[in-house]
């Protein structure tokens, strides 16, 4: 099992803010990793698939980058509509696995 | 448009089974793997298995081994999930979700149902 450890777990910031969201996986993954959103008493969404491809109808304000172990999520300029909680995802290897959760609250 | 569309929510008691529905409408069932993640209120998420829903080949998560059968219904494109010996611990919300690309069978989640809640309780 590839055990993932997502940072920080609570991120305080305000609008036009530049946020930075960390995930570092037990082993490498290549490039096999995904990022959701997710809002309350809602499913998850797809922003970023293969690390950091944008999902169709994703804002360009999201972007990730890393490979191997290291990973990263920014959200370049902190929209209202961005106060949620995103989760960084392996599918390298069964079973795919999530981290822990980053939730973005306001400063 | 492409979508999931689950089943309403349930309240069982403890011993109980309970049988989750995901239909899917918009593209192709068979072409696309089904999996399953849930969410205890307040928590992360949690994998709990796959489904070729052309093949019915599936793969579970070792927790739930023993306790959860994926199965598919391709005449009408649902696919369902049915979790025995509930306990407390297994209230949660529980999702299916597709993965992005044809026939993969590791990728991410794209199409995501609604969501179902599973109450246990005596």
């Amino acid at each position: 099992v590839i055990w993932m450890t997502q940072s920080p777990s609570l991120l305080s910031a305000s609008t036009g803010d530049r946020v930075i969201i960390s995930c570092r996986m037990s082993q490498g993954i290549s490039s096999y990793l995904a990022w959701y959103q997710q809002k309350p008493g809602k499913a998850p969404e797809l922003l970023i698939y293969a690390a950091s491809t944008l999902q169709s109808g994703v804002p360009s304000r999201f972007s990730g980058s890393g490979s191997g172990t290291d990973f990263t999520l920014t959200i370049s300029c902190l929209q209202s509509e961005d106060f949620a909680t995103y989760y960084c995802q392996q599918y390298y290897s069964f079973p795919p696995t999530f981290g822990q959760g980053t939730k973005v609250e306001i400063k | 448009q492409v979508q999931l569309v689950q089943s309403g929510a349930e309240v069982k008691k403890p011993g109980a089974s309970v049988k989750v529905s995901c239909k899917a409408s918009g593209y192709t069932f068979t072409s696309y793997d089904i999996n399953w993640v849930r969410q205890a209120t307040g928590q992360g998420l949690e994998w709990m298995g796959w489904m070729n829903p052309n093949s019915g080949n599936t793969g579970y998560a070792q927790k739930f081994q023993g306790r959860v059968t994926m199965t598919r219904n391709t005449s009408i494109s649902t696919a369902y999930m049915e979790l025995s010996s509930l306990r407390s611990e297994d209230t949660a919300v529980y999702y299916c979700a597709r993965v992005r690309r044809y026939s993969s069978l590791l990728d991410a989640f794209d199409i995501w149902g609604q969501g179902t809640m599973v109450t246990v309780s005596s």
